[in-house]
């Protein structure tokens, strides 16, 4: 099976954009959460998207927000776009079946640098 | 809040000697702890993982501890190989939190041949 796979890789925004990050998951997986991962915070979680609803959510500002498709790819966005907002984005995929917790399987990133 | 401390931040070994890095986590419902290496570069790969009801999991040369009394699990490295150098993460998570994951903050590891 191919694994997940994150699009753009990389990305040079200035303060105040915003932008979309996408990150297909592994076949048949339903479950896609997303991580920010900095030198200084280390991996992060932000949001956990199963059957498109947000199933969780971390510690971060409303300009992050996300979404999940129908055939379980999902989306990020930041917009007003900060300083801080520079990291290394990281999708993870796992099956989500009831009652547990699965391996989740992560994507190679995008990596934001807002300039 | 969810927490999990992760210690030593850095370690440095010899080729062949053995590697223990520690995590303590706050949330008593949390029952399952993955840990996760990162080379230079690359994605966040799982290692070995482990949940409440076992006390001990091994894999060839890698092996982790949870006490959940004391709220401690831990990885050890066997053998250790210059390939085994990257950034080693705990992780901790719940039940009806099963997508979340609270990560410690990394360790390191640095093997000398």
């Amino acid at each position: 099976k191919a694994g997940v796979t994150q699009t753009p890789r990389y990305l040079i925004k200035t303060r105040g954009q915003q932008v979309t990050l996408s990150c297909s998951p592994i076949s048949g997986h339903r479950s896609v959460s997303w991580y920010q991962q900095t030198p200084g915070q280390g991996l992060q979680f932000l949001f956990e998207y199963f059957s498109e609803t947000q199933r969780n959510k971390g510690n971060f500002p409303g300009r992050f927000s996300g979404r999940q498709f129908s055939n379980s790819r999902s989306e990020m966005n930041v917009s007003t776009l900060e300083l801080g907002d520079s990291a290394l984005y990281l999708c993870a995929s796992s099956l989500r079946l009831a009652g547990g917790q699965e391996t989740q399987y992560f994507g190679p990133g995008t990596r934001l640098l807002v300039l | 809040g969810e927490n999990v401390e992760q210690h030593p931040s850095t370690l440095s070994v010899q080729e062949g000697d053995s590697a223990v890095i520690k995590c303590t986590y706050s949330d008593s419902a949390s029952n399952y702890f993955p840990w996760y290496k990162q080379e230079l570069g690359k994605r966040p790969q799982l290692i070995i993982d482990i949940r409440s009801n076992v006390g001990e999991k091994k894999d060839q040369r890698i092996a982790v501890t949870l006490n959940k009394t004391a709220k401690h699990f831990s990885l050890h490295i066997t053998e250790t190989q210059p390939e085994d150098s990257a950034v080693y993460f705990c992780a901790a998570s719940k039940s009806n939190q099963g997508g979340k994951l609270i990560f410690g903050q990394g360790t390191e590891l640095s093997v000398k041949p």
